[in-house]
């Protein structure tokens, strides 16, 4: 059981490069999130979603976008990257809402921006 | 503004004994609470949860106490264990909310 995956590791960009970080879980869990982490600011949330077709913004998601075209994938698109947005970023998936049901997450993809 | 606040952002504390982790929040409206675990190069794991109608859940080693007059929350790791070493995120939601809030986290190292 893979759990949630997340694809690259690493990763270094330019500054006005796009990319997108890939997210894929196998639980068949309905609730998906991105969350950033930076040094002294703990986990922030960038997007979620509760199901296919469905996702909403969070605490901050100026510079990123997300869609959620089926229950297992929920990519987070750079559209123009910053030295901003140098940080680890943590997918995580539940089986319920955020508030009622524990977040599993991904090992994280560590990104620089240069 | 920060909703929750782990104060303290390392302790030390000899294999063997109790560890007690804390985490103050501000916000009255908060109803879940969670404590996650974060080793180096990994994902947050989750280790333990109360629900505000508690002021107490235990799971083996791992005990949360919750003050909800004081918005305090705590844990407790009974006897502490060299594995134990990682950074711990204290977490809370409100209901209705999909957000989860964490706090800034806190670097336990176990001696042995």
């Amino acid at each position: 059981n893979a759990g949630v995956t997340q694809t690259p590791k690493f990763q270094v960009l330019k500054t006005g490069q796009s990319m997108t970080l890939q997210c894929a879980q196998d639980m068949n869990h309905e609730y998906m999130s991105w969350y950033r982490q930076d040094p002294g600011m703990g986990l922030r949330l960038i997007h979620y979603s509760v199901g296919a077709g469905i996702t909403d913004q969070g605490e901050v998601p100026n510079g990123y976008n997300v869609s959620r075209s089926t229950t297992e994938d929920f990519p987070l698109r750079l559209l123009s990257a910053a030295p901003s947005q140098t940080s680890v970023y943590f997918c995580a998936s539940s089986w319920d809402r955020a508030g009622n049901s524990p977040l599993h997450f991904g090992n994280g993809t560590r990104l620089t921006v240069t | 503004d920060q909703q929750v606040k782990q104060n303290s952002p390392s302790l030390s504390v000899q294999e063997g004994r109790i560890s007690i982790l804390n985490c103050d929040y501000t916000n009255s409206m908060f109803d879940y609470f969670l404590w996650y675990k974060k080793y180096p190069a990994e994902g947050p794991t989750f280790l333990i949860s109360i629900s505000s109608i508690k002021d107490k859940n235990e799971d083996g080693r791992f005990t949360v106490f919750l003050n909800k007059s004081a918005k305090h929350l705590s844990l407790h790791i009974v006897p502490s264990q060299p594995g134990d070493s990682a950074v711990y995120f204290c977490a809370a939601s409100s209901p209705g909310n999909e957000k989860l809030t964490f706090g800034t986290g806190t670097r336990l190292t176990i001696i042995p």
